[in-house]
């Protein structure tokens, strides 16, 4: 079983639908990533959390650190919004590392 | 700033051919990673620095190796490729642990090993 598991792994919306993609974990951890993955493969990192909820724009990520649980939601979603997002873990202890999901495929159509 | 930069972006390489992915950036960064991400995987780490003169391996090492001489720069050298090296590399860097910046994504390098 993979230390971070993410749902769904495709996700099709129309333009204006609420988007909600789900990460769980099973480790340990001291901070959360949420990252975008665009088509042309660049990451760009959108959040850090390591509680709490945080906003930016239309996007909106939380953490449930009891429930070992985090929710991305991305408001009035719109064709740009098309890409992969990742969830990242930092894992607690000495090691600076991060375990990634395999990422949530989100097409929005017009 | 150029933030993080890696060349090459695409390379063909042969069986048993080696080659150096180089990774810089200019955001004076301790923390510098090289991560693999193959077709329908999540990146997995290979290698990682926290500082000038300090690598220590990460989840998948085995085919590679690193050096951090400078603070700038974290190059990826890759033995005796194998077909199992095909992947995309990314180099990302970030600031001290637990800070609330984000990591840094370099753009990628796209490695077909045949």
């Amino acid at each position: 079983k993979n230390e971070v598991e993410q749902s769904p792994q495709n996700l099709t919306a129309q333009e204006g639908e609420f988007i909600t993609i789900n990460c769980s974990y099973s480790v340990g951890i001291s901070a959360l990533h949420w990252l975008q993955q665009h088509p042309g493969g660049g990451i760009v990192s959108l959040f850090m959390l390591s509680s709490g909820k945080k906003k930016h724009g239309r996007l909106i990520a939380t953490i449930n650190i009891q429930e070992k649980h985090s929710s991305l939601h991305i408001t009035a979603s719109h064709p740009r919004d098309s890409a992969v997002y990742i969830c990242a873990v930092l894992t607690q202890g000495g090691s600076e590392k991060l375990v990634f999901g395999k990422g949530t495929k989100l097409t929005v159509n017009p | 700033n150029a933030g993080v930069t890696q060349t090459p972006k695409f390379r063909i390489l042969k069986i048993g051919q080696s080659m150096t992915l180089q990774c810089a950036q200019d955001m004076n960064h301790n923390y510098m990673y090289w991560y693999r991400q193959d077709p329908g995987m999540g990146l997995k780490l290979i290698y990682y620095s926290v500082g000038a003169g300090i690598t220590d391996k990460g989840e998948v090492p085995n085919g590679y190796n690193v050096s951090r001489s400078t603070t700038e720069d974290f190059p990826l050298r890759l033995e005796l490729a194998a077909p199992s090296q095909t992947s995309v590399y990314f180099c990302a860097s970030s600031p001290e642990r637990g800070s609330p910046d984000t990591q840094y994504f370099g753009p990628g390098t796209r490695l077909t090993v045949l």
